[in-house]
């Protein structure tokens, strides 16, 4: 099946400094993916959805400065958080759908960023 | 997009096999009910979906109701691989996928 993979799969970041997340589609092209945030024991939260070479659409509560989303190519999305804090800390899942209608989604393996 | 009710949890065991609820009575006629888990600590994982006829595959059965307004995910045999959060989500064509509670699922050995 499709394969979607995230890069890094943890990462451990000072307050204050940026961290990128790539996400990549590896079988398939994806005009849209989503990213997604999910704090412990809760459900996966909608942050925005990354349209390929257009701006991304944020989640009402995201702040499109601080997480900035590129969707340079049909087959990588990344998110920037950017002057991260402790409370980005968070499980940072991104998805992809190909184009057909009527297709499941696919999932990357998720990033676990936390901000000491 | 319309909303999917699922109990919070349930208990199963080894070898059993499990009927996972899903109430959607909000459905449109271009829904797709979708169904995903997620092992701790991974991203989720496809599980199945279907519109309105009953779909198996290898991993599960997704039965639907006449109305559409509910739908059951039947694992035929469950072993301990298979605890983790099931979602039913609804989904359009195109659209993204809106998380739920889900159903966290215990298998006892």
């Amino acid at each position: 099946g499709a394969v979607v993979s995230q890069h890094p799969s943890w990462v451990i970041c000072k307050s204050g400094t940026s961290v990128k997340i790539e996400c990549r589609s590896l079988d398939f092209q994806a005009t849209t993916m989503f990213w997604y945030r999910q704090f412990p024991k809760q459900s996966l939260m909608l942050m925005a959805t990354s349209n390929e070479g257009s701006k991304a659409t944020y989640e009402q509560g995201v702040e499109k400065d601080k997480f900035l989303i590129n969707h340079a190519s049909l087959t990588l999305s990344t998110l920037t958080v950017t002057s991260a804090h402790p409370e980005d800390s968070s499980f940072y899942i991104c998805s992809a759908i190909p184009v057909l209608p009527n297709t499941e989604a696919f999932f990357g393996q998720g990033t676990r960023l936390t901000v000491v | 997009d319309a909303k999917t009710t699922q109990p919070n949890s349930m208990e199963s065991n080894e070898e059993e096999p499990v009927h996972l609820p899903c109430n959607h009575s909000t459905i449109s006629g271009t829904d797709y009910i979708h169904w995903y888990r997620q092992l701790p600590s991974q991203g989720p994982e496809y599980v199945i979906h279907g519109l309105t006829s009953n779909v198996n595959n290898r991993m599960a059965s997704l039965a639907i109701a006449e109305d559409r307004k509910s739908s059951t995910l039947i694992l035929h045999r469950a072993t301990l691989r298979d605890a983790a959060v099931y979602y039913c989500i609804l989904r359009r064509a195109g659209n993204m996928l809106t998380f739920g509670g889900g159903t966290r699922l215990m298998v006892k050995p």
